[in-house]
């Protein structure tokens, strides 16, 4: 069965300073890698996605993520942090065609 | 293109009554997805369609929870009767599963308050 899990609930940085959260997943074939985020109060926004080809996929908002097979891992990075960017993160995974299995979130949280 | 639209927003009733959610997904978009998010339980998936059919409704948490998608640019969501465990955000996603591009969309969400 696929499953994801995000090891951090709560990560707090400073404004300026780089970002790493991190993705771990379970999935019986090639997946389908997805983050996404959500601000106080609003729906889910896709920032970016994982379906094939390079392993570095660059997304909105200056994020980027790495897909590594041999870690089935997919960790969300930005190399400097705004203010705006404290949100709840989500990772998900799934197939074509198939349902999407949404990890429980990192909180992240921004000092001025 | 508008988005994922849900009505209401915001919804509060007292226990026992009927409630219904609503969901237009985006146009051409051929599967839609229910989900319901609390503080303890994170986000989880009730049912999903495809082409306006029932794929897995694994996630509904009870008989009290039913779903419906009468044709492709509409759903509900209905819980009836319902009870104040109910309370939480319910979002609606949508999705074109065809060449690959399956990221799902998802919906401003419903507010559910049941007192």
């Amino acid at each position: 069965a696929q499953s994801v899990t995000q090891p951090d609930i709560h990560i707090t940085v400073s404004e300026g300073a780089s970002l790493e959260l991190r993705c771990n997943y379970s999935y019986g074939a090639t997946p389908y890698l997805f983050w996404y985020v959500q601000s106080p109060g609003q729906g889910l926004q896709l920032l970016l996605k994982y379906f094939s080809g390079d392993t570095l996929v660059q997304g909105i908002k200056g994020f980027e993520a790495e897909f590594k097979r041999s870690q089935s891992s997919f960790n969300l990075r930005k190399p400097s942090v705004h203010w705006s960017d404290a949100a709840e993160y989500f990772c998900a995974v799934g197939g074509r065609g198939q349902n999407f299995v949404f990890g429980p979130g990192t909180r992240l949280s921004v000092l001025p | 293109d508008a988005g994922v639209i849900q009505s209401p927003r915001h919804e509060v009733t007292e226990m026992g009554q009927e409630v219904t959610l609503r969901c237009k997904p985006i146009s051409g978009h051929n599967s839609l997805f229910w989900y319901r998010q609390t503080m303890m339980r994170g986000l989880e998936l009730l049912i999903y369609f495809n082409n306006n059919v029932p794929i897995d409704d694994s996630g509904m948490p009870e008989d009290r929870f039913s779903a419906k998608m009468p044709n492709a640019s509409f759903s509900t969501l209905k819980i009836q009767p319902s009870e104040p465990r109910d309370s939480a955000v319910y979002f609606c996603a949508s999705i074109l599963l065809a060449g690959g591009h399956n990221e799902q969309f998802f919906g401003p969400g419903t507010r559910l308050t049941v007192l």
